[in-house]
């Protein structure tokens, strides 16, 4: 079985600084999916960025980056020049390569401070 | 808009009550999830529809009966139901077999048993 543990329930970060979120997950497969998932107050989960195991190369994607160490199966996620709207919960998510079910980790709230 | 609609937004039910939820999707995906997102405890996957077939259900109690009529829309029949079911009830929908591109999800419905 998969299992992704978000071991941060609260962070803070002042507007305009950059903040890392710790994710790390449990696997015997080789090939799959990570995912971070953004959920503000609206409640709608909003994908921010996936990596493919697969790919050595870091994703990027505009001021969200990630820090993907698959020997170490972790994958964190670096928000730079956090703004007022990047508050919300933050979830990692697996997804096997064959597979339909995503596994998510507990979550992470994010406050971005004014 | 988010390609992915559900209602109500929000649910008070008692415990002998019936009600249903509905998702609806027009993004042309052709598998549907129900998730249930409780505080503090990583999502937990329902039910997974694939091209109308119901593939999974994950020992989910037969108070929660699913329902799959068309590629567009996913219901959740809801009776009999606890109070610890109180949680947001949130649909996906993803393209089948490609997974690995994310889901979309909808908004939720926050759903309250007393």
């Amino acid at each position: 079985a998969q299992t992704v543990t978000q071991s941060q329930p609260e962070m803070s970060v002042q507007e305009a600084e950059t903040v890392t979120l710790s994710c790390t997950y449990d696997t015997s497969e080789n090939n799959y999916y990570l995912f971070w998932y953004k959920q503000p107050p609206s409640r709608q989960m909003i994908l921010v960025i996936r990596q493919e195991a697969y790919k050595q190369q870091n994703a990027t994607e505009n001021r969200f980056s990630v820090n993907f160490q698959k020997a170490a199966k972790s994958f964190s996620l670096k928000i730079s020049d956090s703004q007022l709207g990047d508050t919300a919960m933050y979830f990692c998510a697996f997804l096997k390569n064959t597979g339909n079910q995503f596994y998510f980790g507990t979550g992470t709230s994010l406050t971005v401070i004014p | 808009e988010t390609g992915v609609t559900q209602t109500p937004r929000h649910l008070v039910m008692g415990m002998t009550n019936k009600k249903s939820l509905k998702c609806e999707q027009h993004l042309g995906h052709n598998a549907m999830y129900w998730y249930k997102q409780s505080a503090k405890k990583p999502l937990e996957l329902m039910f997974v529809y694939s091209l109308e077939e119901r593939v999974e259900n994950n020992s989910v109690p037969s108070r929660f009966s699913p329902e799959c009529p068309n590629s567009s829309h996913l219901f959740l029949h809801l009776h009999t139901l606890q109070p610890e079911d109180s949680a947001l009830y949130l649909c996906a929908s993803s393209q089948n077999g490609q997974g690995g591109y994310g889901y979309t999800f909808g908004s939720g419905t926050r759903l309250t048993v007393v």
